[in-house]
């Protein structure tokens, strides 16, 4: 346990459904991050949410909607997803904001989606 | 464009020592991170370098060369439990982590 928790583990959806990736975290950080990996490929950074603002947006195209009601809290809505969004969804949280130096994150242990 | 490379991936033996190199480049450093990620698991923090030379945490050393933008990361007696991805990320002049695509390390006996 990393004190960043994420649920489903798993997730199949079909390209019409709606659900939702959650995120949990008990360390008391004020920073939390959405992050894609794919197989043999670099993190990709998707949101960062400051003290419940999200102050980064990397192009995420709009079928994925984060969502952060408080500083422990992290949702990302999914719908109309496809094929190639089949990913596993890090959550990952830090004491301070991203814009600040020797930032150490703190992962949850994913979401693995796969859109049929 | 800012780019990190490390070798797909890598084997050795159990007991043995094994380097992963790491280079970078980016727009401007803040700094350079070792992550570990057994599969199906959560990525866990492992070193930070900003400053040239060789940190040791126990079994794991990381070295960092802001001259060469290089780094490594060097394990000795190696586990079973060592097999994992190991990713290296740098964190560039805007405080945005560049990361690479990881390496994966397999552990024989």
């Amino acid at each position: 346990e990393t004190g960043v928790t994420q649920t489903p583990r798993h997730l199949v959806m079909g390209m019409t459904n709606k659900k939702s990736l959650k995120c949990e975290q008990h360390l008391g950080h004020n920073a939390m991050y959405w992050y894609k990996q794919s197989a043999k490929k670099p993190l990709e950074l998707m949101f960062v949410y400051n003290f419940k603002e999200q102050t980064e947006n990397n192009s995420v195209p709009s079928r994925f909607s984060p969502e952060c009601p408080n500083s422990s809290h992290l949702f990302l809505h999914l719908h109309t997803l496809q094929p190639e969004d089949s990913a596993l969804y890090l959550c990952a949280s830090s004491q301070e904001g991203i814009r600040t130096g020797a930032t150490r994150y703190t992962f949850g242990s994913g979401t693995r989606l796969t859109v049929v | 464009g800012q780019n990190i490379d490390q070798p797909t991936e890598m084997t050795a033996t159990e007991g043995a020592i094994v380097q992963i190199n790491c280079t970078y480049q980016t727009s401007g450093f803040n700094g350079l991170f070792w992550y570990q990620q057994h599969a199906g698991e959560a990525p866990t923090f492992l070193s930070y370098n900003v400053l040239d030379g060789l940190e040791e945490k126990g079994r794991f050393s990381s070295f960092l060369s802001r001259s060469k933008g290089y780094s490594y990361l060097l394990l000795k007696e190696l586990q079973m439990k060592d097999s994992a991805s190991y990713l290296c990320a740098v964190m560039d002049s805007n405080y945005q982590l560049i990361w690479g695509a990881g390496t994966k390390l397999i552990i024989k006996p």
